[in-house]
């Protein structure tokens, strides 16, 4: 079956552009999450979902970081006028549901700033 | 501050010998934990967890130890594969596990034929 799949693989932009990151979680799977990996770390968590609903933003960086998932579905990660700081890889997860359930990933997206 | 702690980066064992990759851990609200393996240029796939009401989960060659009172766990590969080369991420959780994951920064393990 499909997994958890990500679009664009990679970005390249300029600083202070507008970038929209998608995932297409697996199907039925209830908790979508995003997480961001810098280069020789493991990755950081920034939001989750249930469903439609955001559970936690608690780790996105700043005001610029936001996410949607209005249909309980796919998701976007939007970072607004990005930085150099924002280049990373950005990685989706999503889980069948709460409570001692494994995440699985996505390949990713890497952003690159310029 | 880190929370879940890989101290050693690399580690690498004969093909047929034993792997043992350790993960400390800080929060002593976390109650799952859980392994992941990553190879290069693809994402982190789970590999074996374990909850801490116990100290012992065994699938097949892999095995994940939990001793809560050191707030250690460690992961058995035996016998080691050449397949088995790739970076490993150890992880943990609060309130169940499909809450937030806080992640180690991975250990690469080499496997020599």
């Amino acid at each position: 079956g499909a997994g958890v799949s990500q679009s664009p693989r990679y970005k390249v932009t300029k600083r202070g552009q507008d970038v929209a990151l998608r995932c297409d979680p697996i199907s039925g799977h209830v908790s979508l999450y995003w997480y961001r990996q810098a280069l020789g770390q493991g990755p950081e968590f920034l939001t989750y979902f249930n469903y439609e609903a955001q559970q936690d933003k608690s780790g996105l960086p700043n005001d610029r970081f936001s996410a949607e998932r209005p249909e309980g579905s796919i998701s976007t990660l939007t970072i607004q006028r990005t930085e150099q700081r924002d280049s990373a890889m950005y990685r989706c997860a999503s889980s069948f549901q709460r409570g001692g359930h494994e995440q699985f990933f996505g390949p990713g997206t890497r952003l690159t700033v310029l | 501050d880190q929370q879940v702690k890989q101290n050693s980066p690399s580690l690498s064992v004969q093909e047929g010998r034993i792997s043992i990759l350790n993960c400390d851990y800080t929060n002593s609200m976390f109650d799952y934990f859980l392994w992941y393996k990553k190879y290069p240029a693809e994402g982190p796939t789970f590999l074996i967890s374990i909850s801490s009401i116990k100290d012992k989960n065994e699938d097949g060659r892999f095995t994940v130890f939990l001793n809560k009172s050191a707030k250690h766990l460690s992961l058995h590969i035996v016998p080691s594969q050449p397949g088995d080369s790739a970076v490993y991420f150890c992880a943990a959780s609060a309130q169940g596990g499909s809450e937030k994951l806080v992640f180690g920064k991975g250990m690469k393990l080499t496997v020599n034929p």
